[in-house]
């Protein structure tokens, strides 16, 4: 049972590369998100989805892009990255309604130099 | 502006003993609250939650407690086991959003020694 699955777990990008950061889920959630957690910090929402073809920014969107073209995959794109952009990101699914628990992938280190 | 607050970093308690995990948010609009756990180079895992209706949830060792006018809830956990330490994160959302958009606090490290 995978759960989230996040890829990679770590990489380090140079300023102005841009990359994608994969995430998918086997449980079949209709929801799915994209949060990212800096030093000290608490995790801040960057972009959700409530199913395939819907999208929508969180708190903290700008230098992201999302897409949802199937259940399983909400990949997360960063375009011209930046070193404001250096943090640890997760991927997280859960069931439809505000009261159920979002179940997390492990996390990709990123860092931009 | 932060919405949910967790003030003390970090908490270091005794195997056997009692800890007392604390959170404060200033959104009225908040209706239902978590506490996730994180070991290191792990994702957050759900622990325990907790409705606005209610001012008590228990499940086995983990009790949450909210007190809505004060803004206020904890995590009681007894007793604390060495598997406990980890990073505690608070979180809450509302129910008129149509996803689980969690806020969360900056966490609280928790250490159980011997």
């Amino acid at each position: 049972n995978a759960g989230v699955t996040q890829t990679p777990k770590f990489r380090i990008l140079k300023i102005g590369q841009s990359m994608t950061l994969q995430c998918t889920q086997d449980m079949n959630h209709n929801y799915m998100y994209w949060y990212r957690q800096d030093p000290g910090m608490g995790l801040k929402l960057i972009y959700y989805s409530v199913g395939a073809g819907i999208t929508d920014k969180g708190e903290v969107p700008n230098g992201y892009n999302v897409s949802r073209s199937t259940t399983e995959d909400f990949p997360l794109r960063l375009e011209l990255a930046a070193p404001s952009q250096t943090s640890v990101y997760f991927c997280a699914s859960s069931y439809p309604g505000g009261y159920t628990e979002a179940f997390f992938g492990q996390g990709t280190r990123l860092t931009v130099v | 502006d932060q919405q949910v607050k967790q003030n003390s970093p970090s908490l270091s308690v005794q195997e056997g003993r009692i800890s007392i995990l604390n959170c404060d948010y200033t959104n009225s609009m908040f209706d239902y609250f978590l506490w996730y756990k994180k070991y290191p180079a792990e994702g957050p895992t759900f622990l325990i939650s907790i409705s606005s209706i209610k001012d008590k949830n228990e499940d086995g060792r983990f009790t949450v407690f909210l007190n809505k006018s004060a803004k206020h809830l904890s995590l009681h956990i007894v007793p604390s086991q060495p598997g406990d330490s980890a990073v505690y994160f608070c979180a809450a959302t509302t129910l008129t959003g149509t996803a689980s958009k969690l806020t969360f606090g900056t966490g609280t490290r928790l250490q159980v020694t011997l």
